[in-house]
């Protein structure tokens, strides 16, 4: 079971990138490394999803490294609309194993 | 699509009654998924469901808590009895699966308990 560690709060200012780190030291190999997005009162929203290297969509990028012991999640020039949860979910559904951790609570400043 | 569908939405209930959650997930999907959110416990993996037929279910705190699947279309959630510890947001996901893919949930907007 890979376990996630993410910064439980972050800030930042409308404009600017924000990047969002999660460790996961024992993802396994089949694992695939999946972000969300969590607004109040909402269900979580699939951002991005990645296995290694880089992927970008038209509203993130994911940076994953070699060894895939952590990720990346950037957002380039938040608004304030992008303040919410964000969650790291490293998993793979045929391993049974799609348990989210807690998440790192994004807060965009004018 | 609509999406996936919970209801209700919002319940007030009792400790000791029986409550029923229910989620219609997007056609086609393979998996169900419900959740439990709380402050203190964050997102919690209750139980999920493969063309219906369950596959984990150690995340279920308890007896009381269980969960159905009679088809592809419908799921619910039931608590008997509840209790005030049961109040959280329980969420509802379905997911595809396509080639090596996985891992994209779709959720729905959740149902809100409150048990008195």
């Amino acid at each position: 079971l890979a376990k996630t560690t993410q910064p439980i709060s972050m800030d930042s200012y409308e404009g600017q990138e924000v990047n969002i780190t999660c460790s996961h030291n024992n993802i396994a190999t089949n694992d695939y490394i999946t972000w969300y997005q969590q607004f109040p009162s909402q269900g979580p929203r699939f951002i991005i999803q990645g296995y290694k290297t880089k992927v970008t969509n038209e509203v993130a990028s994911l940076f994953i490294p070699a060894d895939r012991k952590s990720s990346t999640l950037s957002l380039p020039r938040v608004s304030l609309s992008d303040t919410a949860v964000y969650y790291c979910l490293v998993g793979d559904i045929l391993n049974n194993d799609m348990r989210f951790g807690a998440g790192t609570r994004l807060t965009v400043k004018p | 699509d609509a999406g996936v569908i919970q209801s209700p939405r919002h319940e007030v209930t009792e400790m000791g009654q029986e409550v029923t959650l229910r989620c219609k997930p997007i056609s086609g999907h393979d998996y169900l998924f419900w959740y439990r959110q709380t402050m203190m416990r964050g997102l919690e993996l209750l139980i999920y469901f493969n063309n219906n037929v369950p596959i984990d279910d150690s995340g279920m705190p308890e007896d009381r808590f269980s969960a159905k699947m009679p088809n592809a279309s419908f799921s619910t959630l039931k608590i008997q009895p509840s209790e005030p510890r049961d109040s959280a947001v329980y969420f509802c996901a379905s997911s595809p699966i396509w080639g090596r893919n996985t891992g994209e949930l779709f959720f729905g907007e959740g149902s809100r308990l409150t048990v008195l």
